[in-house]
């Protein structure tokens, strides 16, 4: 079946610009995670949804940073007033209901901002 | 404060050779320890995960070793192959949110 999918797969962007980035989550699942990948760098988390609810979001870098997710299924991160510390590859996980420590990722998103 | 370190940063194995690769935890609310694989340009992919009930676990060539005293696990790759070449991430979990990654390491299998 199909995985998680990510667009678009590259970003990129000027400084100070808004961008947002979608992910579509396996048909089913009901948990959605963000994370964030810098070069060299392990998995950073992000936020997570349960449903379309987002109980914690403390692991957002900082109020630029916001995400949704409508319908229990497509969720948008987006980034306003882009820095270039903010170029990284984002990624998108989702998890069924019937095993939700099992994450599974799409091919994430690689932001270049310039 | 790294929850999960992760060694060595880098390994090269010979093909046919046994990987190693170690991780240890600080946190002891995790329950909850995969591992993942992610090869250039893609999304990472799990491999192979341990709960801290049992002491290994194995899946065809892949092996989590876990010692939940010293808070450390490991995963070992048996007879490792060039296309084992990959960067592997450990992670830790506990309780309903996002998982601890560790910073991974980068395999390379010499044919």
């Amino acid at each position: 079946g199909a995985g998680v999918s990510q667009s678009p797969s590259n970003k990129v962007t000027e400084k100070g610009k808004d961008v947002e980035l979608r992910c579509d989550p396996i048909s089913g699942h009901t948990a959605l995670y963000w994370y964030r990948q810098s070069l060299g760098q392990g998995l950073e988390f992000l936020i997570y949804f349960q449903g379309n609810s987002a109980p914690d979001k403390s692991g957002l870098p900082s109020d630029r940073f916001s995400a949704e997710r409508t319908g229990g299924s497509v969720s948008t991160l987006t980034i306003q007033r882009t820095q270039q510390e903010d170029s990284a590859v984002y990624l998108c996980a989702s998890s069924p209901e019937i095993a939700l420590y099992e994450q599974y990722f799409g091919p994430g998103t690689r932001l270049t901002v310039t | 404060q790294q929850q999960v370190k992760q060694s060595p940063q880098s390994l090269i194995v010979q093909k046919g050779g046994i990987s190693i690769i170690n991780c240890a935890y600080e946190n002891t609310a995790f329950d909850y320890f995969p591992w993942y694989q992610q090869f250039p340009g893609k999304g990472p992919a799990l491999l192979i995960a341990i709960r801290p009930d049992v002491s290994e676990k194995k899946e065809g060539r892949f092996t989590i070793s876990f010692n939940k005293s010293a808070k450390q696990f490991s995963l070992h790759i048996m007879d490792s192959q060039p296309g084992d070449s990959a960067t592997y991430f450990c992670a830790a979990r506990g309780g309903a949110d996002g998982l601890t990654f560790g910073k991974g390491t980068h395999l390379i299998i010499q044919p």
